[in-house]
């Protein structure tokens, strides 16, 4: 069974520059989360989906938004990128609700120069 | 707000010890998850707990959800070279989607 992939997986980008960054869930599953992972901020929740509605959103600021399509995967965004988005983003998708625990991809690495 | 702890930060051992860590929250949930992240890949599920008191292993892990529903703890027997790497709790409430993540703890087998 194939896990949750993400695409691509290193990213350089410039001050003011926007990004989409792109996930393909676990077959079936229909919930996909967003993080981001940073040396000081840890693991901090982004953002959910849920056949195609945003169900849950963390603390960002609205340069950060997402999108999630009919076959379930989903991209995320970042618009007037600056220094301080420099992160691990990672993807997780789940069945949603009760029905199972989230697992992650890889991550797309992201470097604002 | 909501207060998520997780201790110890770092450990240092030896191949073949045991290891112990834990997560206390200020608040009440309904599942705990302990995930592992090697370098330069995102973390993998190890243990997922779903009621309070409950008690799971698998393999050399052994994870147990606090009675009060705000604490947790992953133990490691025998460890081995590859258990190195960083250990985190995700606590959740049921329907939602949404984990916190502790600070994790970094494990470090000395030769």
């Amino acid at each position: 069974k194939a896990g949750v992939t993400q695409t691509p997986r290193y990213l350089i980008k410039t001050r003011g520059q926007q990004v989409t960054l792109s996930c393909s869930p676990i077959s079936g599953h229909r919930s996909v989360s967003w993080y981001q992972q940073t040396p000081g901020q840890g693991l901090q929740f982004l953002f959910e989906y849920f056949s195609e509605t945003q169900r849950n959103k963390g603390n960002f600021p609205g340069r950060f938004s997402g999108r999630q399509f009919s076959n379930s995967r989903s991209e995320m965004n970042v618009s007037t990128l600056e220094l301080g988005d420099s992160a691990l983003y990672l993807c997780a998708s789940s069945l949603g609700g009760l029905d199972g625990p989230q697992h992650f991809g890889d991550g797309t690495r992201l470097s604002i120069l | 707000g909501q207060q998520l702890n997780q201790s110890p930060q770092s450990m240092f051992i030896q191949e073949g010890e045991d290891v112990s860590m834990n997560c206390t929250s200020s608040s009440i949930f309904n599942t705990w998850l302990w995930y592992k992240q090697d370098p330069g890949e995102g973390p993998v599920l190890l243990i997922a707990l779903y009621k309070a008191g409950e008690l799971t292993s698998n393999g050399r892990l052994t994870a147990q959800f606090g009675i009060t529903r705000k604490d947790s703890f992953l133990n490691i027997s025998a460890s081995i070279p590859s258990d190195v790497g960083i250990y985190f709790c995700a606590p959740s409430n049921f329907g939602n989607e949404k984990l916190t993540f502790g600070t994790g703890t970094r494990l470090t087998i000395i030769p």
